[in-house]
């Protein structure tokens, strides 16, 4: 079955430091990844999506993140951290088998002054 | 805006009781998909309807249902409630019916649901 960890239920960050939100993935076939972003009193918004077309993927707000096959990693980067990164973040893969998106635990990301 | 409408925002409630969440989904998207989130449970899929017909089940209770109407505009029923069953409820909506091939799911605000 298809799922993801997420590494660390808390980050802290200082604003301006290098942002790093780690997220592994169990899977037999090549997956549909997700990273997405909740801020607080706010639904989830997608901040970037892996569907093997490039493994170092482009999402909103600065963010990236590299599909690592021989890692079995999806980590979210961000290199400088702003005020405003302060949400939770959420890895999630896609489950063909069951036609649904199974969620991380998430990871709440604080940006210190 | 995610386009995506979810009543009520909040809602308090007696164990026992029943509760009707809905939800509109984006102009156009025939998917419709409701979470639950809750501090011990994370984001659990519950339920998804495509076009009118549930398309994927997940950790849904059998106190629970869910449907899609013709509007496309969907419903969760909650009955029976229990303390555990406080949480966030979202919905989803996405144009196709395959969230890893057609792209992103659009996430309601939620609606937070305390039961006592």
């Amino acid at each position: 079955a298809q799922s993801v960890t997420q590494l660390g239920s808390h980050v802290s960050v200082s604003e301006g430091a290098l942002v790093l939100l780690r997220c592994n993935y169990s899977s037999s076939v090549p997956p549909y990844l997700f990273w997405y972003v909740q801020y607080p009193n706010q639904g989830l918004q997608l901040l970037l999506k892996y569907t093997s077309a490039a493994t170092l993927v482009k999402g909103i707000n600065g963010f990236e993140a590299e599909f690592k096959k021989s890692e079995t990693s999806f980590h979210l980067t961000k290199p400088s951290a702003h005020m405003s990164d302060a949400a939770e973040y959420f890895c999630a893969v896609y489950r063909g088998s069951a036609r649904q998106l199974t969620f991380g635990s998430g990871t709440q990301l604080t940006v210190l002054p | 805006d995610s386009g995506v409408t979810q009543t009520p925002k909040h809602l308090i409630t007696a164990t026992g009781q029943r509760v009707t969440l809905r939800c509109s989904p984006r102009s156009g998207d025939l998917s419709v998909y409701w979470y639950q989130q809750s501090l011990d449970q994370g984001l659990q899929f519950l339920i998804q309807y495509y076009n009118g017909e549930e398309r994927a089940k997940g950790n849904i209770l059998e106190r629970f249902s869910a449907q899609q109407f013709p509007d496309l505009h969907s419903e969760l029923n909650l009955s029976s409630l229990e303390l555990g069953d406080s949480a966030l409820y979202f919905c989803a909506s996405s144009p196709g019916h395959g969230t890893g091939v057609t792209g992103e799911l659009f996430f309601g605000e939620g609606s937070r649901l305390t039961v006592l």
